[in-house]
This record gives structure tokens, C-alpha cells and sequence, in this order.
């Protein structure tokens, strides 16, 4: 079993739509939590942390849920130049503070 | 603040030959790592440096793959011998300190015919 697990892709949705990505994760050590973006040929760059109570940055909410081990993304009001890769990524203290990241999922925003 | 320097950007290379990638962190940043992200995979952990000591090396293929962080700054990965397996992206990032305030290189695009 992977250590974070994402939602196949592609998504592909229309401007202005509201979409969401999953992601779970298998350490319960976990205790940060993040989610990436990584644009195509680039490397990846942080998004947002991803807090227990839950936090918002402009159209982007992010969820944490320790018990069930879940992680979610939601984009509102989708825009064309959300379209990149949203990687789920975790860490855990007894690992060095290493980043452990998913899969990633890719999202195409079309017209 | 200058980011983190990664060279060559692309090296194309035949099976069995060698080939090693350049990683310079930024300044003042005690830990490093290296990461290789196969296309359409997140980026997997290959090393981590803590100055220029090892902190994790569990996933790197030591056989083929070795790395070093002289003096705590500057790193180098190497492959010898590369196989097909091995194109990937390899991507250098650093952070002061734990898991807060990473920042990765732009890569090396790694392709071996």
C-alpha cells in the first residue's frame, strides 16, 4: 500500500466549476499536511498547509481528517490557470521531516 | 533570495554509461534532498542530508546510485551504471529546518536510451 494515496485523474472541468481531490494516508504518525502544485516541466511548489480545523486560502479549501486519515482540496470558481498537478503530500516527525507525496492528480481547466 | 540551483537541465545518456547531477541548496539551509519523480509519480525520496550528514538514504538504489553533501553545501547524485529505469526528473530541494520552507531546484530531466 502506498503511503499517500490520490484520486486518479485527469479531472477535466469547465471554468468557473467547483472540483475537489481526495487524498488518504497510511501513517498515523503523520503530522503535517500539505498540498502542492506542480505546473507541467516545473518543479513543485507549495500550495497551502493543510491545518486540523481546516483552512481557506481564497478559492482553495483544504480538509484534515487524523481519524479517518483523509485529506481534501476543494477549488471554487475554477479558473484556466488552476490547470497543473495538486500533489497531497505528508510528513511525519519520526521520519526526518521528509515529504512523502501522492501520486498527484491532474487538473485540466477548459473553457 | 536566490532558489535552489540545479544542474545540467537535461542530460540525455545511453544504458550503462554514468552521469552526475549538480545541486546547489539555498544559503543557510542545513537540509537537503534529493528526489526522483518518474513521469506521472510524485516525487520519490532518494536522500536526505541533514549539513553533510545522511538522515535517510532507504529508497536509493545503492548499487547503482551514490550522493554526497561535502561541507554541508553543494550536492552531488550520481548513476553508474544508468539504466532505462532511471529516466525520470531528478529534482534537489532544501529547507531550513524539518518540513517547512522546502524549496526545489527545477530539475534535471534525465533521459537513458
Amino acid at each position: 500500500r502506498k503511503e499517500v494515496e490520490q484520486d486518479p485523474g485527469p479531472f477535466n472541468v469547465p471554468e468557473g466549476a467547483t472540483v475537489a481531490f481526495n487524498c488518504t494516508y497510511s501513517n498515523s504518525a503523520s503530522q503535517s499536511f500539505f498540498w502542492y502544485r506542480q505546473d507541467c516541466r516545473k518543479e513543485p511548489k507549495l500550495l497551502m498547509s493543510v491545518y486540523s480545523s481546516g483552512n481557506e486560502d481564497g478559492r482553495f479549501t483544504a480538509q484534515l481528517n487524523r481519524a479517518s486519515q483523509y485529506i481534501s482540496l476543494l477549488i471554487r470558481d475554477s479558473k484556466l490557470s488552476d490547470s497543473a498537478t495538486y500533489l497531497c503530500v505528508v510528513s511525519a516527525y519520526n521520519q526526518g521531516g521528509k515529504l512523502i507525496f501522492g501520486q498527484g492528480t491532474e487538473l485540466s481547466v477548459k473553457p | 533570495e536566490a532558489g535552489v540551483a540545479q544542474s545540467p537541465r537535461y542530460k540525455i545518456i545511453e544504458k550503462r554509461q554514468s552521469v552526475a547531477f549538480w545541486c546547489n541548496p539555498i544559503s543557510g539551509h542545513a537540509t537537503l534532498y534529493w528526489y526522483q519523480q518518474i513521469l506521472g509519480q510524485g516525487p520519490k525520496l532518494l536522500i536526505q542530508f541533514q549539513n553533510n550528514g545522511v538522515v535517510d538514504d532507504s529508497q536509493l538504489p545503492k548499487d547503482r546510485f551514490s550522493a554526497e553533501r561535502l561541507k554541508g553545501v553543494d550536492s552531488t547524485l550520481k548513476i553508474q551504471p544508468a539504466k532505462l529505469e532511471d529516466s525520470a526528473v531528478y529534482l534537489c530541494a532544501s529547507s531550513p529546518q524539518g518540513n517547512y520552507g522546502y524549496t526545489f531546484g527545477s530539475g534535471t530531466r534525465l533521459t537513458v536510451v
